[in-house]
């Protein structure tokens, strides 16, 4: 079966720092791979997504930015966080195959002070 | 216009009613639908899957009108369980619109 892992759970970090976020897909190949956030109380934006490897669609420009070095490898990084950044970033996958579901990583909860 | 547009809720109703939430979405070409739940500090996880008129899975029933564009979530028998919020998506050309969810709070 498909397993989405995401890490850190937790990430409290001062403004200006860097940022990386990872997620691994496990039990299916060249996923369609998504990264979102939700800010409190708010709905998902999709923030990128990927159709395979070394292929990033930005949907909102901003200070982040995504990589995919690995087929079931989705990084989500920042050279200087915002406070704006603080928020709930989900991972998700899909097999992309016709109109699929998404399935979501437990998320990353950041907060920037 | 939103892409996709729910019901903003909240919804507060006693253990045992029934409650139906709805969805419109903008781009008539969409095929599936797909309905999340998402509780508090967690991450959305599917609920139902829509891809003709409708589906039906226990209490839970979802229902598809192409012709005005809204799909819709009917919840039978109320359970304390059933609050959370619910997520309505529509996928669209590898990507997924996700409505802002409606917020239902069951209570006994």
């Amino acid at each position: 079966s498909q397993t989405i892992h995401q890490w850190p759970a937790t990430l409290v970090q001062p403004v200006g720092s860097p940022l990386s976020l990872e997620c691994t897909v496990e039990g299916t190949s060249n996923p369609n791979l998504y990264w979102y956030r939700q800010a409190a109380g708010r709905g998902l934006q999709l923030l990128f997504y990927s159709v395979g490897i070394g292929q990033i669609s930005s949907e909102v420009p901003q200070n982040l930015s995504a990589s995919r070095p690995q087929d079931r490898q989705f990084i989500l990084s920042s050279k200087k966080l915002l406070l704006s950044d603080s928020g709930f970033y989900l991972c998700a996958w899909s097999s992309g195959q016709g109109y699929s579901p998404l399935h979501f990583g437990n998320g990353t909860r950041l907060t920037v002070t | 216009r939103k892409e996709v547009e729910q019901d903003p809720g909240p919804f507060n109703v006693p253990e045992g009613a029934t409650v139906a939430f709805n969805c419109t979405y903008s781009n008539s070409a969409s095929q599936s639908f797909f309905w999340y739940r998402q509780d508090c500090r967690k991450e959305p996880k599917l609920l139902m899957s829509v891809y003709s008129s409708g589906n039906e899975d226990g209490r839970f029933t979802a229902q598809l009108n192409r012709a005005s564009q809204y799909i819709s979530l009917l919840i039978r028998d109320s359970k304390l369980s059933d609050s959370a919020t619910y997520l309505c998506v529509v996928p669209n050309a590898g990507k997924s619109t996700f409505g802002d969810g409606t917020t239902l709070t069951v209570k006994p």
